[in-house]
């Protein structure tokens, strides 16, 4: 039985960074394609980048090149997602989402992790 | 990058069919896999159809999908409406990068 689970609700002032972890059970990380997607309050889900199954490595979408680093522990089958210079509009819920039989096709998801931004 | 365009909302009646569309600006449809999300208030998105019109085990086969090369564009129909079937749906698809792309989401409202 597969299951995601996130770290808990984080508030952050501007400037600071945060870090949101995804544990996975029932899969080995190397098993699975890990992304992040974000959700802003009110709106839709935003793909933050995730596993590039073309060459095995991280691919970032462009809007947060140079803010954002993935990173994975395999040997604790948990993934990272560290977001720096964080600013109010950052405020959103974060969640890992994970591909098991096709990497960019994402059939299970965290529980989602509330990052909140405010002076 | 290229976008995914769905309705804001959608809403029928109970027992009814509808269809949700979601269009793709640039690069074909039919090249890349098309999957729908739902949503509830509160909860995670959850698969109801993957690679274009497959669905996973435990959703009904009351949702289906397909993809219209000649529109561009991909659709999920819902038959037999339930007022469980009520929440947001997202259409995600890719490009030849690998750069994920999730439509605005669809509101469906069940009345």
């Amino acid at each position: 039985q597969v299951q995601v689970v996130q770290s808990g609700t984080e508030v952050k002032k501007p400037e600071a960074s945060v870090k949101v972890s995804c544990k996975v059970s029932g899969y080995r990380l190397t098993q699975i394609s890990m992304h992040w997607v974000r959700q802003t309050p009110g709106r839709g889900l935003e793909w933050m980048g995730g596993f590039d199954p073309e060459d095995g490595e991280t691919i970032i979408a462009q809007k947060f090149q140079g803010r954002v680093t993935m990173t994975e522990d395999t040997s604790a089958d948990t993934a990272y997602m560290h977001l720096i210079r964080l600013r109010p509009d950052d405020t959103a819920v974060y969640y890992c989402a994970i591909g098991t039989e096709t990497p960019l096709e994402f059939d299970f998801w965290g529980q989602g992790t509330l990052v909140t931004v405010s002076s | 990058n290229f976008r995914l365009t769905q309705p804001q909302s959608v809403s029928e009646s109970p027992g009814k069919t509808v269809t949700i569309s979601c269009t793709r600006s640039s690069g074909s449809i039919a090249s890349y896999s098309v999957q729908w999300y739902q949503q509830r208030p509160g909860s995670s998105p959850t698969t109801v159809i993957f690679g274009d019109n497959e669905r996973p085990s435990e959703v009904p086969d009351r949702f289906s999908g397909s993809v219209d090369s000649s529109s561009n564009s991909a659709s999920l129909t819902i038959s037999g409406l339930k007022t469980e079937d009520e929440a947001d749906y997202y259409c995600q698809s890719y490009d030849n990068t690998n750069h994920v792309v999730f439509g605005g989401g669809t509101k469906l409202t069940v009345l």
